[in-house]
């Protein structure tokens, strides 16, 4: 059971728009920054955003983040089929005092 | 372009010690800029945090972890390590090291290691 709640999967077809949402509590996402990671298949994460809604380089702004009181949110515009991957959100939780991450997310292009 | 790999067996027995090392090429773990984390995938999974140090020693660990993990760094070598001991089925997993940015409220995982599985098995 993760401390972060995720849908387990997602889908969309190609050019869409899809959102994955992602639910914590006071004690993270209401207090802290997210972090959102790509996994592609059979391989290791990569940050995708950082501090709720920036992007590093070389990620196209095609992928936003944004954060509203205890829940945050991914937004993948105009989807691709290389956008097939698993997505973590994550946060800094103060009770634990450490990282936690959400369950995960299975996004399928159909 | 900073990288990390993760080197240790593939399998260990149920009740040994699971040890892996991490080597940092592209960047400095004496840097102060950042710590060094371990974070693991059990098949099919989502992440775990394991825990994280930084150059002077000092860590931190997963509250539900921490009675079996110890985390070090080898400034001489650029590298850091976990041990984790006492393993079950349970901690079979694929293990990640990664760089961490920690600065107040913020911190963020950036790069990961290409990760390496650790099947605990008789």
């Amino acid at each position: 059971q993760s401390v972060l709640t995720q849908p387990p999967s997602a889908s969309g077809t190609p050019g869409q728009r899809v959102t994955i949402s992602c639910s914590g509590s006071s004690s993270n996402i209401g207090s802290n920054t997210v972090n959102w990671y790509q996994q592609l298949p059979g391989t290791a994460p990569t940050l995708l955003i950082y501090t709720n809604t920036q992007r590093p380089s070389g990620v196209p702004d095609r992928f936003s983040g944004s954060r509203s009181g205890a829940s945050a949110s991914l937004a993948i515009s105009g989807l691709q089929s290389e956008d097939e991957a698993d997505y973590y959100c994550a946060t800094w939780d103060d009770s634990l005092n450490g990282p936690v991450f959400g369950g995960g997310t299975k996004l399928t292009v159909l | 372009q900073v990288q990390l790999q993760e080197s240790g067996p593939g399998l260990v027995k149920p009740s040994e010690t699971l040890s892996l090392t991490c080597t940092v090429s592209g960047d400095s773990v004496s840097s102060g800029s950042y710590y060094w984390s371990w974070i693991r995938q059990p098949p099919g999974k989502g992440l775990e945090w394991i825990g994280f140090i930084y150059h002077s020693g000092s860590t931190n660990q997963n509250p539900s972890l921490k009675s079996r993990v110890t985390i070090s760094v080898d400034t001489s070598k650029n590298q850091f390590s976990l041990k984790l001991r006492f393993v079950t089925a349970a901690d079979t997993a694929v293990y990640y090291c990664a760089r961490v940015f920690i600065s107040g409220a913020l911190h963020w995982f950036d790069p990961w290691g290409q990760g390496t599985l650790v099947t605990v098995s008789s």
